[in-house]
């Protein structure tokens, strides 16, 4: 079993749609939670920190269940430029900062 | 501010032979980390260096090495290449190594034949 998994997509949706992401991790120990975005051929960026409160960044919105041990991320209002790779990301602190990526999911914004 | 820069962009080697992929962090960076990409993957930890000693390590065989610098840039080694060895290799810097947000520089593409 990988240690964060994602559904690979690709999610095809049109502009102005809201898009939900869900992803799941197994390691109870980890502590500090991610959302990246990474573009075709680029390197990855980071979207936001996921808190256990839940946090908002504009038309983002990333959820965290400690319990069920599951991360979302929710876009509202798609835009064309939102088509990317988001990858849902862990850190086990205790290990020092390695990140543990989940396979990533597919984003496709049409007009 | 000038990000995280990684040389070279591209590298096509062949199987049996070493590279070297080099990375300077984000200036007032110390800790600087190590991945790889294979195409339709997320990126696996390979390094982690903070103040020129290893901080962590990732499931990856001893033809793999890396080493930081007291500038706190750093090296990617990688001997007797395999084809397996093709990905993007990602470099990410921060300031303290523990529990910070990471900064990628735009990575190494590594095609091995």
């Amino acid at each position: 079993r990988k240690e964060v998994e994602q559904d690979p997509g690709p999610f095809n949706v049109p502009e102005g749609a809201t898009v939900a992401f869900n992803c799941t991790y197994s390691n109870s120990a980890s502590q500090s939670f991610f959302w990246y975005r990474q573009d075709c051929r680029k390197e990855p960026k980071l979207l936001m920190s996921v808190y256990s409160s839940g946090n908002e960044d504009g038309r983002f919105t990333a959820q965290l269940n400690r319990a069920s041990q599951y991360i979302s991320l929710l876009i509202r209002d798609s835009k064309l430029s939102d088509s990317a790779t988001y990858l849902c990301v862990v850190n086990n602190n205790n290990a020092g900062n390695m990140l543990t990526f989940g396979g990533g999911t597919r984003l496709m914004v049409k007009p | 501010d000038a990000g995280v820069t990684q040389s070279p962009t591209h590298l096509i080697k062949t199987r049996g032979q070493h590279v070297t992929l080099r990375c300077s962090p984000i200036s007032g960076h110390k800790s600087v980390s190590w991945y790889q990409q294979v195409l339709g993957q997320g990126p696996q930890f390979i390094f982690q260096y903070y103040e020129k000693e290893e901080r962590g390590r990732g499931n990856f065989p001893d033809r793999f090495s890396a080493r930081q610098f007291p500038n706190y840039s750093s090296e990617l080694n990688v001997n007797a290449l395999l084809l397996g060895d093709s990905a993007l290799y990602l470099c990410a810097s921060s300031v303290f190594g523990r529990d910070e947000t990471q900064y990628f520089g735009p990575g190494t593409r590594l095609l091995v034949l």
